[in-house]
This record gives structure tokens, C-alpha cells and sequence, in this order.
């Protein structure tokens, strides 16, 4: 299994672009997480879906961004527009939610808003 | 909600000594309690888990003890060694309520060779 993928691996974009990052959960994964690391605030969960649905968005920062998972293999989370203080590394993670828990971390996005 | 307390923030030993990281938690429905270790510039990796029916599960040079009446649990490391250095983080979760995992706040391990 190829685990977690996440593309890009890096992001450097402009104050004011739109930024979308990609992730692909484990084959047979329920549950997809997305989570933004920064030396400040540590490790926060953005938001996760379990079957495709968004489940808690609580975490989202703003209404700048926004996540979607149209299908089993598929995620998005979009920034729009981008600003210098949400440089981090943004982190997928997929688990199999059925009394098993245990979440995968894929290799994260370095994104750095200029 | 959950709330995971973890201490020390930052641990630094000598190699070879042993490394004890703590966490407590709020919810006592909670029954599922991961660790993760992340290195420099990598992912937070899975290196062992607890669930609620089992007091201690060992692996290797790696152990962690769960007590449910006092909600916490701790990650014992022996024989440290150098490439032990990392952060790691505890977490816990309602196992299969497809609650999120809440996480503590990191202890950053160092091992002094």
C-alpha cells in the first residue's frame, strides 16, 4: 500500500492566490482528517469526514477555507485567497473508523504564503 | 469535548536512561490512546497504542501504562538512544464513535549521546 499521499509537497504562492491541496487516504479508509501544524498552535485538526461526509469543521480557521471529498480516493482543501499567517505544514491523515481508530499520517504540504 | 494534557514539554536525557512522557485526559468514555513519534521535518508516526481493556502493552524498548481510574497514561522509553530524538504525542478518542483523535501538545524528546 502506498499510504497516505498528499501533493504538493511544497507551495510557496503570493498573499491573494488561491492555494489547493490534494490527498488521497488509504484504499478502504472511511475517515479522512486534515490538519495544520505550526510551531505556535502545535498540531490542529481542520476538519475530517467519515464516508465522504464532513462530519466537524469546527477547526477551520475562516471562510477562506474550504475542504471537499467528492469520492472515497479523493480530498481537497482550498485556501482562497491566501495569506501570509496560514504558512504551515498541512498534514491528510485517513483511518478505518470501525472500532480500529488508528490514523495514518501522509507526508504533508509545506505551504509558505508570501 | 476531549481535552489531553502532556508533560513535560521538553525531556532531554542521556543515552541509555529512560524517558517517561505523561498524559491525562477529561472524557471518560475514552478508550483509545495512540502515541505518535514525528522526527524533523516528517510525518507524526504511529509507534504504539493502548486501548481501555489492557493496563500495559510493551514493544521493544517502548511501553505505555494506561490507568482509567486517574485518566492518564504514560510512554515509557528505555535504553534510549540517539535516534530516539523527536517530538511525540498523545492522543485519545471514543474508539469506533467516529470522534476525531484529540491531541497533546508534543514533548520534544532529546537523547544526549
Amino acid at each position: 500500500d502506498a499510504g497516505v499521499i498528499q501533493s504538493p509537497r511544497h507551495e510557496v504562492t503570493e498573499m491573494g492566490q488561491e492555494v489547493t491541496l490534494r490527498c488521497k487516504p488509504i484504499s478502504g479508509h472511511n475517515s479522512l482528517f486534515w490538519y495544520r501544524q505550526t510551531m505556535m498552535r502545535g498540531l490542529e485538526l481542520l476538519i475530517y469526514f467519515n464516508n465522504n461526509v464532513p462530519i466537524d469543521d469546527s477547526g477551520m480557521p475562516e471562510d477562506r477555507f474550504s475542504a471537499k471529498m467528492p469520492n472515497a480516493s479523493f480530498s481537497t482543501l482550498k485556501i482562497q485567497p491566501s495569506e501570509p499567517r496560514d504558512s504551515a505544514v498541512y498534514f491528510c491523515a485517513s483511518s478505518f473508523q470501525r472500532g480500529i481508530d488508528t490514523q495514518y499520517f501522509g507526508p504533508g504540504t509545506r505551504l509558505t504564503v508570501l | 469535548g476531549e481535552n489531553v494534557e502532556q508533560h513535560p514539554s521538553t525531556l532531554s536525557v542521556q543515552e541509555g536512561d529512560s524517558a517517561v512522557i505523561k498524559c491525562t485526559y477529561s472524557d471518560s468514555a475514552s478508550n483509545y490512546f495512540p502515541w505518535y513519534k514525528q522526527e524533523l521535518g516528517k510525518r507524526p508516526q504511529l509507534i504504539i497504542d493502548i486501548r481501555s481493556n489492557v493496563g500495559e502493552k510493551k514493544d521493544q524498548r517502548i511501553a505505555v501504562t494506561l490507568n482509567k481510574t486517574a485518566k492518564h497514561f504514560s510512554l515509557h522509553i528505555t535504553e534510549t538512544q540517539p535516534e530516539d530524538s523527536a517530538v511525540y504525542f498523545c492522543a485519545a478518542t471514543v474508539s469506533g464513535s467516529a470522534r476525531q483523535l484529540t491531541f497533546g501538545s508534543g514533548t520534544q524528546l532529546t537523547v544526549l549521546p
